[in-house]
This record gives structure tokens, C-alpha cells and sequence, in this order.
């Protein structure tokens, strides 16, 4: 069975500092990839980062970053010069190989950037 | 704006109305997922359809019919539901098994479903 947690229910960032956002998981599968989604108060969820288990370097997409330390199984996002646009829900995602059409949700950090 | 667009976008209902939501997407994806979300919750998968056909259902009340008339739409038939069915429903979309595990799932902005 495949499993998330995400253990900050809520966090606090002054506007452009950085913050670390944690994620550990659990699974039996030797392939997964994992994904960190966006969902401010309108609703949508958006994509931001992905990681698969057998990638050898760090995800980075513009100012995301994932932390990826397999032998702990931790994905931790990292969101450098954080802007006010930041506030959301953050969610940490996993897919495994053998179910594939199934995704996994931890259940999500609340981010608010204080200008 | 989403690629993957659900219509309505707020929706209030009665116990004994029957309704549908809908979501459309234009990406090529084979599979399309229906998911509840309560507040400060993360998203309950609900059902997964791939290349048309149900497969995955979790355990879902019958009061909720899912159907998936073709490769780009997916509906989501609502009838008799309970106040406790009040939530944001979103639909998504991806790839199927087989292509690089790297594809996301691309979500629409959801539909606020209330129930009085």
C-alpha cells in the first residue's frame, strides 16, 4: 500500500524568504514518481514539480525545488523567494508503478506568505 | 486558464434533484478521474475511467452515476444526494499506463456542489 504525509498542517513565510515544505512517503513498489500540486482558494490544482524514484538528480522548475532523499523516503518541496501568490494548499502526490492510474494525496500544508 | 474544463462551476441542488457535472478535456488523455474534496481536505479519488471504460471505483454510493461517453468527456450524474455530498468535485485527466510516469494529472477547476 502506498502512503503520504504531510505533518504541517499550516505554515508561515515572510514574503521572499524561502520555506521547506516536508513530504515523506511510504511504498513497496521499486518505481514511483512523486508530484507536488498547487491549490490556492479558487480551487483549481495545479502541477508544479515532479520526481520519479530512479532520477538521480533533484526536480527543480523555476523557484520549486524537491528535496528527494530516497533512503528516507522524504520529497520535501522547497520554494525559494516566496511571493504573496504563494498562498495555498500544498499538496504532496504519489503514483506507483503497478497501479498506475492511481494517485495518492497527503493531506496537504496550508502556506501563507506575510508581506 | 485549465485544459481540462468543468462545467457548472458552482452548482446548489435539493435532496430530491437530479443534476450532472461535466468536464471535457482536449489533451488526448485516455484516462479521466473524478475526485470529492471536502475543505482543508485533500482530494478522494471517487472513479477512474480508462479509455472509456470504468476502472476504478471506490466504493462509491450509487446516488453518484459516472459516465464517460467518449475519449474527451466525462459526466457525473447526481441524484437523491445528502447534505453530506456537499463538496468541491474535480475532474481530471492523464495519461494511461505505458506512457512515461513522469505525466501528472491535469485538473480542472472543479464544480462547489452544495445540497440543501
Amino acid at each position: 500500500a502506498q502512503k503520504i504525509t504531510q505533518t504541517q498542517p499550516g505554515m508561515f513565510v515572510q514574503e521572499k524568504e524561502a520555506v521547506t515544505l516536508d513530504c515523506t512517503y511510504d511504498t513497496s513498489d521499486q518505481s514511483y514518481g512523486l508530484f507536488w500540486y498547487k491549490q490556492p482558494s479558487s480551487g483549481e490544482m495545479i502541477f508544479l514539480i515532479y520526481q520519479g524514484s530512479y532520477d538521480e538528480q533533484n526536480a527543480t522548475e523555476g523557484r520549486y525545488s524537491l528535496n528527494f532523499q530516497k533512503a528516507r523516503k522524504s520529497a520535501n518541496l522547497v520554494i525559494s523567494a516566496s511571493q504573496l501568490g504563494d498562498s495555498a494548499m500544498y499538496f504532496c502526490a504519489m503514483r506507483g508503478l503497478y497501479n498506475f492510474n492511481k494517485f495518492y494525496f497527503g493531506s496537504g500544508t496550508k502556506l501563507n506568505v506575510k508581506p | 486558464d485549465t485544459e481540462v474544463t468543468q462545467t457548472p462551476k458552482h452548482l446548489v441542488m435539493g435532496m430530491t434533484n437530479k443534476k450532472s457535472l461535466k468536464c471535457e478535456q482536449h489533451m488526448g488523455h485516455r484516462a479521466m478521474y473524478w475526485y470529492k474534496q471536502k475543505a482543508k481536505k485533500p482530494p478522494e479519488l471517487m472513479f477512474v475511467y480508462s479509455y472509456e471504460k470504468l476502472s476504478i471505483n471506490e466504493s462509491v454510493p450509487s446516488r453518484f452515476s459516472p459516465e464517460c461517453p467518449n475519449s474527451s468527456l466525462l459526466n457525473l450524474h447526481l441524484h437523491a444526494l445528502q447534505p453530506e455530498d456537499s463538496a468541491l468535485y474535480l475532474c481530471a485527466s492523464s495519461q494511461v499506463q505505458g506512457a512515461p510516469s513522469n505525466q501528472p494529472q491535469h485538473f480542472g477547476d472543479g464544480t462547489r456542489l452544495s445540497i440543501l
